[in-house]
């Protein structure tokens, strides 16, 4: 039972324009969100998170949206630049539980290319 | 600078050949995680260790084990290795318990 999915395996971008990446889960209980980076031989590195109190969170170009009652979020990247191409991984945790361990689970991953 | 660092980062070995792979990290985080990764797959958490209590995921076969001898490293053994292990395996530090993680570069494993 995968309980966090990206359904896209793939997205091709303009350099310029909009990218956006989507995530569904399927635990309610998920409380704590992030999008993780990677590029070839490197590990995920963390790019942004967002807490189930928030439905919007924004850094500099990028940008995570919870839609709590589709058990939805999305990762916006404007402008899109080619240094973005990549693989982007949604994770979720439950954060607020006695018996949480607080660990990630994982989405599939996108990978994004964005053409110059 | 602080950092997550795995070696090797790549790992050849034979069909039931113990193999163990080695994760440290100058964070002083308190949890170790060790996930595995196969091709075009979600990171799947084998399990962690929060400072020396162990975690194991439930589906995590008994064929992989773990050690953390102090604050800095952990090892992840691979007792007899199949063909079916063959995969990136990432190890990642958390300060507590969720929250942000760091990942170290991962190291593929090939098992001939």
């Amino acid at each position: 039972d995968q309980q966090v999915k990206q359904n896209s395996p793939s997205l091709s971008v303009q350099e310029g324009r909009i990218s956006i990446l989507n995530c569904d889960y399927t635990n309610s209980m998920f409380d704590y969100f992030l999008w993780y980076k990677k590029y070839p031989a490197e590990g995920p590195t963390f790019l942004i998170s967002i807490s189930s109190i928030k439905d919007k969170n924004e850094d500099g170009r990028f940008t995570v949206f919870l839609n709590k009652s589709a058990k939805h979020l999305s990762l916006h990247i404007v402008p899109s630049q080619p240094g973005d191409s990549a693989v982007y991984f949604c994770a979720a945790s439950v954060l607020r539980s006695s018996s949480n361990t607080g660990k990630l689970i994982f989405g599939q991953g996108t990978t994004l290319q964005v053409k110059p | 600078d602080a950092m997550v660092i795995q070696n090797p980062r790549y790992q050849v070995t034979q069909f039931g050949k113990p193999v163990t792979l080695s994760c440290s990290q100058t964070l002083n985080h308190n949890v170790m995680y060790w996930y595995q990764q196969k091709s075009s797959q979600a990171p799947k958490l084998l399990f962690h260790y929060y400072d020396k209590d162990f975690n194991n995921e439930a589906d995590t076969p008994d064929n992989f084990q773990s050690r953390r001898p102090n604050t800095s490293f952990c090892f992840l053994d691979i007792r007899s290795p199949g063909l079916g292990d063959a995969a990136m395996y990432l190890c990642a530090t958390s300060r507590d318990l969720g929250g942000r993680y760091f990942f170290g570069p991962g190291t593929r494993l090939t098992v001939l």
